[in-house]
């Protein structure tokens, strides 16, 4: 079966403070992809980046940055420089190879940007 | 261009009643999601449909759901005998293919209650 969990249900930092949040997932299959949503107040889920398993490769997206680890199977999100529009509730999603997009996604962790 | 759209945003309705949840996918994808959202937790699959067929209900949780897509666009998510239990923001999704590395764009939801 998959799983991801995402053990952080809240967390709260002030404004430039830089934050992990952290996705570890269950898989038995070798090829899947992993993805990263971003649900702000208004609702709609955001993409934010999306890595297969063959892709160990860390990536930066301006202060976004993504650690993917097969080793730990992990799929950690930092944010650096935190700002008050980052607050929202990040999912971390897993679907598997071949066919179709069938989200898996955690229970998201809510992060609160404080001034 | 137009996002993918929910009506209603909102619906209020009493136990035992019958509901419908439309979704309006962008132009020209061939793919659509309905997810479910309970109450601080993330989204969970429950249909999809390639073009006008459901190749995958096995999130409906009962056969008091059920969903249409009979244009290969709009879709229908319809609801019997509401039950307190189906309380949730539905969600609506769509990816130009199928291909399970595509990015999902998503509706702003129905928020579901069932009182």
């Amino acid at each position: 079966a998959q799983k991801v969990t995402q053990a952080q249900t809240e967390i709260s930092v002030v404004e430039k403070e830089d934050v992990t949040l952290d996705c570890v997932y269950e898989t038995r299959d070798t090829t899947y992809y992993l993805f990263w949503y971003k649900q702000p107040p208004s609702g709609e889920l955001v993409f934010l980046i999306r890595r297969n398993s063959f892709d160990e490769q860390n990536e930066i997206s301006g202060r976004y940055s993504w650690n993917f680890q097969k080793s730990t199977s992990s799929f950690n999100f930092t944010i650096t420089a935190s700002q008050v529009v980052d607050s929202a509730v990040y999912f971390c999603a897993l679907t598997l190879s071949g066919g179709y997009n069938k989200l898996i996604f955690g229970a998201g962790t809510r992060l609160a940007v404080h001034p | 261009g137009a996002g993918v759209s929910q009506t209603p945003s909102n619906k209020v309705t009493e136990k035992g009643k019958y509901v419908e949840l439309r979704c309006d996918p962008i132009s020209g994808h061939t793919a659509l999601y309905w997810y479910r959202q309970s109450l601080g937790q993330g989204p969970e699959f429950l249909i999809y449909f390639q073009g006008t067929g459901a190749a995958d209900d096995s999130g409906l949780p009962n056969d008091r759901f059920f969903a249409v897509r009979p244009e290969g666009s709009v879709s229908t998510l319809k609801i019997q005998r509401t039950e307190r239990g189906d309380s949730a923001v539905y969600l609506c999704a769509s990816s130009p293919t199928s291909g399970s590395y595509n990015e999902q764009f998503f509706g702003p939801g129905t928020r579901l209650t069932v009182l």
